[in-house]
């Protein structure tokens, strides 16, 4: 029980383009679901908690407008990376919340 | 600024060996912790959860609490080369939303 999926797991784009990343609990329901980002050899970090029906939360110096969060189901939440940069390039995960936060196998996403 | 650290190692054992992990947290009124491996590209898989201080066993895995010296560890008895990884600690301060914040992670190799 308890798996994430993440789709792509792998995408490559050029510089300005837009790419959305889902999230998905397969076999529950989560009301919370969080997307983190890591950069090659740095730990995870927290780019915002998506909330079921309502806006997402971003931390501190992550842009909500270029860091799109769509929370639209109980069982998907979509990140979309608008105009996307080089420095976009890394390593997204999702994970979705029930007794404990499990996560999706991520997204490596590169920006040409 | 809440903070969890790690030291990065690498921390390297012998096969059979313990492998002793170390991690310590910034916010006294931390309530929950956890122990994340990860494998190099892949997303972080959970090994344990601790909440209360003292000790907690799951087979190989001892995660141990000190919440008065803000200390969690997690001890890898009979360390098998396939517990080579990083080992993320990971720490939630807000129990309502209950987002994690990780250390940066130590990587274990353990020698055949």
């Amino acid at each position: 029980g308890a798996v994430v999926s993440q789709h792509p797991s792998r995408v490559i784009c050029k510089s300005g383009t837009s790419v959305k990343i889902e999230c998905r609990s397969l076999d529950f329901q989560a009301t919370t679901m969080f997307w983190y980002r890591q950069f090659p050899k740095q730990s995870l970090m927290l780019m915002a908690t998506s909330n079921e029906g309502s806006k997402a939360t971003y931390e501190q110096g992550v842009e909500k407008d270029k860091f799109l969060i769509n929370h639209a189901s109980l069982t998907l939440s979509t990140l979309t990376v608008t105009s996307a940069h080089p420095e976009d390039s890394s390593f997204y995960i999702c994970s979705a919340l029930t007794d404990t936060q499990y996560f999706g196998p991520g997204t490596r996403l590169t920006v040409l | 600024q809440k903070e969890v650290e790690q030291n990065s190692g690498p921390l390297s054992v012998p096969e059979g060996a313990i492998a002793s992990l170390n991690c310590t947290y910034s916010d006294r009124g931390s309530q929950s912790f956890f122990w994340y491996r990860q494998y190099s590209g892949k997303s972080p898989e959970l090994i344990m959860s601790i909440y209360s201080n003292g000790d907690k066993e799951d087979g190989r895995f001892t995660a141990q609490l000190n919440k008065a010296s803000q200390y969690v560890s997690l001890l890898i008895r009979d360390s098998q080369p396939s517990d080579s990884a990083t080992y993320l600690c990971a720490v939630n301060w807000d129990t309502g939303r209950r987002a994690l914040t990780f250390g940066s992670g130590t990587r274990l190799q353990v020698q055949p």
